[in-house]
């Protein structure tokens, strides 16, 4: 049961325009929402996150947008820069316990100078 | 840089031995979470432990067990080991605050195949 689906495996963006990585999920418990880099050989890095009592969140080039009623969030990445291709997980939690986080499975951005 | 390390880097076992997978964690960092990554899929949360106790688990069955110690460091221990445990297995590590959207740091994993 993939609770946090990432529908895009890849995506290839110009440098300079704008990179937009997208995310639903189906579980109504999660309330907060992060998104993880991860360059090949090392960890997942926090990029990015989101509480549900807020739609948008910015830091720099990167934004991310929560539509709570339609389970989906997107990164936008403005504007793409060479350096910003690795794989991007979504991914969700409960604020309410643990820190259980379900990511998704990735999108492989590459960003073509 | 995030301050975790993992050790080893790459691991070959067969079918049905055993397994130990360690952790380094950032000085205070007193919760260190450890996930499984399959080849295409995201990472699987396996369990958390705050302060040497383990305090949530996936869906992984009882042969995934962990330790964590008062060092900062942690173990992941996998008992008869099957095909499918061939994976990634990150741990991250984390100021538990009392806030539990704390933000966690990955280690960068510890390759295991299983033949």
């Amino acid at each position: 049961d993939q609770q946090v689906k990432q529908n895009s495996p890849s995506l290839s963006v110009q440098e300079g325009r704008i990179s937009i990585l997208n995310c639903d999920y189906t579980n109504s418990m999660f309330d907060y929402f992060l998104w993880y880099k991860k360059y090949p050989a090392e960890g997942p890095t926090f990029l990015i996150s989101i509480s549900s009592i807020k739609d948008k969140n910015e830091d720099g080039r990167f934004t991310v947008f929560l539509n709570k009623s339609a389970k989906h969030l997107s990164l936008h990445i403005v504007p793409s820069q060479p350096g910003d291709s690795a794989v991007y997980f979504c991914a969700a939690q409960w604020s309410g316990g643990y820190q259980k986080v379900t990511f998704g499975t990735g999108t492989k951005l590459q960003v073509i100078p | 840089e995030t301050g975790v390390t993992q050790s080893p880097t790459h691991l070959i076992k067969t079918r049905g031995q055993q397994v130990t997978l360690r952790c380094s964690s950032q000085s205070g960092h007193n919760t260190v979470s450890w996930y499984q990554q399959a080849l295409g899929q995201g990472p699987q949360f396996i369990f958390q432990y705050y302060r040497e106790e383990e305090n949530g688990r996936g869906n992984f069955p009882p042969r995934f067990s962990g330790l964590q110690f008062p060092n900062y460091s942690s173990e992941l221990n996998v008992n008869a080991l099957e095909l499918d445990d061939s994976a990634l297995y990150l741990c991250a590590s984390m100021i538990n605050g009392g806030t539990s959207t704390d933000t966690q740091y990955f280690g960068p994993g510890t390759r295991l195949t299983v033949l």
